[in-house]
């Protein structure tokens, strides 16, 4: 079965710092997407990134890019330039491309705090 | 558009009541998901639905019903409730295909308290 480990339950960082959250999953299947997701105090879950795992170049939004080691099954987030409105839970997850497979794994997520 | 939409927001329930979890898109997004987040923890499947009429188990289905007779909504029915079901239920919803293929779009989410 897929898991997905994010081992920094918390993390703090300096307004206008860099900061990066790590994530480790499992699995047997050589295709598949990743997410970061954001959940800021509204509870809204918002998608920040995603990467396609048969794509070797590391996906990139504006402030948000990723670190896709394939081979080590690791998946990292990193914010450049933190603002104040980052604060929020991220949560890691995986889906397999298997057409009719919709089951997300989610990590159990990292509280990120921005320091003014 | 208002994207994904979910009522109640707040709900307590007595054990052994029973309630129904609205949520709708207008996203004319085939499918449609149901997920509850436990404190501390990430998301967990409960029910999806690809379409109209259809509708498939997550991962932890046990204790609740879904249908699907429309695109826009996928309700979610508890039958008996029970204080293991004290969660914080989202709805979500996705396309088919397209540029956005495979994100999942969520709604504010519900927070339910079983007493």
């Amino acid at each position: 079965a897929q898991t997905v480990t994010q081992s920094q339950p918390e993390m703090s960082v300096q307004e206008a710092e860099t900061v990066t959250l790590s994530c480790t999953y499992d699995t047997s299947e050589s295709d598949y997407y990743l997410f970061w997701y954001k959940q800021p105090p509204s509870r809204q879950m918002i998608l920040v990134i995603r990467q396609e795992a048969y794509k070797q170049q590391n996906a990139t939004e504006n402030r948000f890019s990723v670190n896709f080691q394939k081979a080590a099954k690791s998946f990292s987030l990193k914010i450049s330039d933190s603002q104040l409105g980052d604060a929020a839970m991220y949560f890691c997850a995986y889906k397999e491309k298997d057409f009719g497979n919709e089951k997300l794994t989610f990590g159990t997520g990292t509280r990120l705090t921005i320091i003014p | 558009n208002a994207g994904v939409t979910q009522t109640p927001k707040f709900r307590i329930l007595k054990i052994g009541q029973s309630m129904t979890l609205q949520c709708a898109q207008d996203m004319n997004h085939n499918y449609m998901y149901w997920y509850r987040q436990d404190p501390g923890m990430g998301l967990k499947l409960i029910y999806y639905s690809v379409g109209a009429g259809i509708t498939d188990k997550g991962e932890v289905p046990n204790g609740y019903n879904v249908s699907r007779s429309t695109t826009e909504d996928f309700p979610l029915r508890l039958e008996l409730a029970a204080p293991s079901q004290t969660s914080v239920y989202f709805c979500a919803s996705r396309a088919l295909s397209g540029k956005s293929d495979n994100e999942q779009f969520f709604g504010p989410g519900t927070r339910l308290t079983v007493l």
